[in-house]
């Protein structure tokens, strides 16, 4: 049983557009999530984070939300440019847990010219 | 500064043989993890050390796994007597954080290991 769902494989949007790429999780433990980037033959680059205590968290081009009741994160990139077409993995944490993430399976981007 | 390198890159194993794939973490980095990521899923995690300390082994897939770190910094994953279901990137990661703490992981590029 997937902790961490991302439901979309794939996502397309055009240069300057907005990309919004969503991720769900089943274990209300979770305190802690993360955003992932990953280009081909790399590991996952850190891009963002939110802990539980806060709803929305903003890095220039990038916010990440928090819907906790809902179960729910979003990652919002403004504007879209194609250097951020990779895969997006979303991964949660929980203090009483351990140290180890649970990620998503990934959203693969791809932002068009 | 340096970031996590992982050694070999790539590996190419008979079924059956035994191999061995390195970690360097970042310099200073209390805690290491070994995540195993199959081909188009996310990462799924191995095994954690805080120093040289083993403190979570639970998603070693069986006991033909082992993960060392004696002296607290480089750390090696071993597989024994491989079988074509674990091909897959190995990938570790490192972070400042000890037990409890909120904190970002920094993954090396993966060792592709490939069993025929």
């Amino acid at each position: 049983d997937q902790q961490v769902k991302q439901n979309s494989p794939s996502l397309s949007v055009q240069e300057g557009r907005i990309s919004i790429l969503n991720c769900d999780y089943t274990n209300s433990m979770f305190d802690y999530f993360l955003w992932y980037k990953k280009y081909p033959a790399e590991g996952p680059t850190f891009l963002i984070s939110i802990s539980s205590i806060k709803d929305k968290n903003e890095d220039g081009r990038f916010t990440v939300f928090l819907n906790k009741s809902a179960k729910h994160l979003s990652l919002h990139i403004v504007p879209s440019q194609p250097g951020d077409s990779a895969v997006y993995f979303c991964a949660a944490s929980a203090y009483n847990y351990g140290q180890n993430f649970v990620f998503g399976p990934g959203t693969r981007l791809s932002v068009l010219p | 500064g340096a970031g996590v390198s992982q050694s070999p890159r790539y590996k190419v194993a008979k079924r059956g043989q035994d191999v061995a794939l390195r970690c360097d973490p970042i310099s200073g980095h209390v805690s290491l993890f070994w995540y195993q990521q199959a081909l188009g899923q996310g990462p799924e995690f191995l095994t954690y050390f805080q120093n040289e300390a083993q403190l979570d082994k639970s998603g070693l897939p069986s006991d033909r796994f082992f993960a060392e770190r004696p002296e607290g910094s480089v750390s090696t994953l071993k597989i024994q007597r491989t079988q074509q279901e674990d091909s897959a990137v190995y990938l570790c990661a490192s972070s400042t954080a000890s037990m409890g703490e909120e904190e970002t992981q920094y993954f090396g590029p993966g060792t592709r290991l490939l069993v025929l």
